[in-house]
């Protein structure tokens, strides 16, 4: 199986700050998406993160809120921009291997809380 | 859009056997997933089916009927470490590029002595 990296794992932000996220995959994956899990939610997608080209957002997110980069195939960052507290939640980057069964794996998580 | 319904919460006894439905409906399919979520943690893959069928992995097994739009989890054995969320979610066919996992909202189970 997978093994993904985040940093940071936790955070606590002051409300108008932004937070950038890493996420790092111990070899090539063909796809990478970042959810958000809100507290006693489930996943939501905020995009598909594609490699040297613009990140792909699901409806209700926006680039300029949650900027993206993919430089190669085994880095992402997310960044939450201009936080306020209902951004609290946890974000998970999540991966499909290069050339393996099409499982699909998360990180750990960061666990965000804005004040 | 995709829609997947599962129950909210369940309860089992130690050492029993759990079936956890997932209903779908949706507009491309590419696979249902499962996985299970510890609180505070983040979701370990379960089982992944895309054919019609059981797949069995030790004490865990799912199956999938697409003409139905169903597909369930079944836990044998119950332990108490079993006490988690386990989350149905299906894959997008993928027809206009998007391959990613939509989840439903989670069966949390309770496992008691």
């Amino acid at each position: 199986s997978a093994v993904i990296s985040q940093k940071p794992s936790r955070d606590i932000c002051q409300r108008g700050t932004s937070l950038t996220i890493q996420c790092q995959v111990d070899s090539q994956v063909t796809m990478m998406f970042w959810y958000r899990q809100q507290p006693g939610q489930s996943l939501t997608l905020i995009a598909t993160a594609n490699q040297g080209s613009e990140a792909t957002y699901e409806s209700g997110f926006v680039i300029d809120k949650f900027p993206i980069s993919r430089p190669n195939l085994t880095f992402s960052t997310l960044t939450v921009s201009n936080m306020s507290p209902e951004d609290s939640s946890i974000y998970l980057c999540s991966v499909v291997y290069r050339g393996g069964p099409y499982e699909q794996y998360f990180g750990p998580g960061t666990r965000l809380t804005v004040t | 859009g995709q829609n997947i319904d599962q129950p909210t919460e369940m309860t089992a006894t130690e050492g029993a056997i759990v079936q956890i439905n997932c209903t779908y409906q949706t507009s491309g399919f590419n696979g249902l997933f499962w996985y299970q979520q510890h609180a505070g943690e983040a979701p370990t893959f379960l089982s992944y089916n895309v054919l019609d069928g059981l797949e069995e992995k030790g004490r865990f097994s799912s199956f999938l009927s697409r003409s139905k739009g169903y597909s369930y989890l079944l836990l044998k054995e119950l332990q108490m470490k079993d006490s988690a969320s386990y989350l149905c979610a299906v894959r997008d066919s993928g027809d206009t590029g998007r391959r990613a996992l939509t989840f439903g909202s989670g069966t949390r189970l309770q496992v008691q002595p």
